[in-house]
């Protein structure tokens, strides 16, 4: 157990549907970053926080906007939802949020969009 | 873009070989090397993170190695067991966004 949690375990939905995928880092870390895994891709680099604010940003779509929240809890939002969002989402946490700190991930959350 | 590539893409082995694996990442603008331990139905386990030319990292019977100026670290597995039998990825750091290769799928028979 890394300490990080994430809620949902499993999520279905709609094309064209909303949803939100929560975090917790482990206690006492400050950043979140959020990892999208397709079935064709390997792990793609969304966005990471750091104490409340938006630190780097990757390949996220337009669609997706996520938020670290004052007890440091984040959330990643997906509107418009298609086909190709179907994927494993991985919240991971590190102490400080730089390159050279080491990262503990979530069990993730499976979105399914049909 | 930066591309991280891993190879082999997997390796199969027997129970006490000793086996190794490559990550290619950019040489130029090195940060830190992270590699991790994947477990299927489970989530990325950090084993190590490097950050000096020259690292050489060890837990247990796994050990890694850096070359931040060719760009290429190696992951070794001595004496692999079946319970080593895991998807081992590295992921290349760059002012804070993560790159991550395929991964090494490695498999262990008893």
């Amino acid at each position: 157990d890394s300490g990080v949690t994430q809620t949902p375990k499993h999520l279905i939905t709609a094309t064209g549907q909303r949803v939100t995928l929560r975090c917790s880092p482990r206690s006492g870390d400050l950043s979140v970053y959020w990892y999208q895994q397709s079935l064709d891709q390997g792990l793609q680099f969304l966005i990471q926080y750091y104490n409340g604010e938006e630190r780097a940003k990757g390949n996220i779509l337009e669609r997706f906007s996520a938020q670290q929240f004052p007890d440091l809890h984040s959330e990643l939002n997906l509107s418009s939802l298609e086909l190709g969002d179907s994927a494993l989402y991985f919240c991971a946490s590190s102490a400080s949020g730089t390159d050279n700190n080491e990262q503990f991930f979530g069990p993730g959350t499976r979105l399914t969009v049909l | 873009i930066l591309n991280v590539e891993q190879s082999p893409q997997s390796l199969h082995v027997q129970e006490g070989d000793s086996t190794n694996f490559t990550c290619s990442f950019p040489s130029s603008n090195f940060y830190a090397l992270h590699w991790y331990r994947w477990e299927t139905a489970k989530s990325p386990e950090a084993l190590f993170v490097m950050t000096l030319n020259g690292d050489e990292k060890k837990k247990g019977r796994i050990s890694a190695t850096l070359n931040t100026k060719e760009g290429y670290s190696y992951l070794y597995i001595k004496g692999s067991q079946p319970e080593d039998s895991a998807t081992y990825l590295c992921a290349f750091g760059n002012f804070n966004k993560f790159y991550f290769g395929s991964g090494t799928k490695l498999n262990v028979k008893p």
